[in-house]
């Protein structure tokens, strides 16, 4: 089916560890967004990206990785697990056209608990 | 740094009462989208607001922009217990490379 997923659904890991999420899209959008999503703070943007091989920070890019090879995935890592960055995570993608109007297409998001 | 604030950000009414969301910001924006999210699932736009004094309306949700382009409010007539959830508003800027200012939320409740 078309659309946005995210796996895992949940995680649950220890500090230190490396985590891997990961998000793939099948309408060929050409941004995607990584987000953080927290009581108090609501959503954060992590890291985005316009097309394939470009990436950028977002406002609290520390302690993760993204990489985009193809259009379709789009993988965070955090490369040394924190308590501080058990949070809700979300991806998102957009298409190029109409400017800035366009919707962001959320997944239904990855529950990570670092102990 | 721009900011968009919502209020209230808990909303707690019966069914078939009337409501209204707000979002305000100190700083103009192109263009504000307003996003809904139930439990467990990501956010889904409901509407793109872009012109000011724009007002849309989506069966019994109406959304008005500002006319500066700083603030927007929804409101919702008549609610029911389907439309519980969190209500996101969020700004976009001309190239800034898509990325949205997010307000935190208001989390409305309907009880039946």
């Amino acid at each position: 089916d078309a659309g946005i997923t995210q796996s895992p659904r949940y995680k649950i890991t220890e500090t230190g560890r490396q985590v891997t999420l990961m998000c793939h899209q099948t309408w060929s959008h050409s941004y995607m967004f990584w987000y953080r999503q927290d009581l108090g703070h609501g959503l954060r943007l992590i890291y985005y990206s316009a097309a394939a091989d470009i990436t950028d920070k977002g406002e609290v890019p520390d302690g993760y990785v993204v990489s985009r090879s193809k259009t379709e995935n789009f993988p965070l890592t955090l490369e040394s697990a924190t308590r501080s960055q058990t949070s809700v995570y979300f991806c998102a993608s957009s298409d190029r056209g109409q400017g800035v109007n366009q919707p962001q297409h959320f997944g239904d998001g990855t529950r990570l608990s670092i102990l | 740094t721009q900011l968009l604030e919502q209020s209230p950000q808990f909303l707690s009414i019966q069914e078939g009462e009337n409501l209204t969301v707000y979002c305000n910001s100190s700083s103009v924006f192109s263009s504000l989208q307003w996003y809904r999210q139930e439990p467990g699932e990501g956010p889904v736009l409901l509407v793109t607001v872009v012109t000011g004094g724009e007002v849309k309306k989506l069966k019994r949700l109406t959304f008005q922009f500002g006319d500066a382009r700083k603030d927007s409010s929804l409101h919702i007539t008549a609610a029911q217990p389907g439309d519980t959830g969190l209500y996101l508003c969020a700004g976009a800027n001309a190239g800034n490379n898509r990325k949205l200012i997010w307000g935190l939320g208001t989390s409305l409740a309907v009880n039946p």
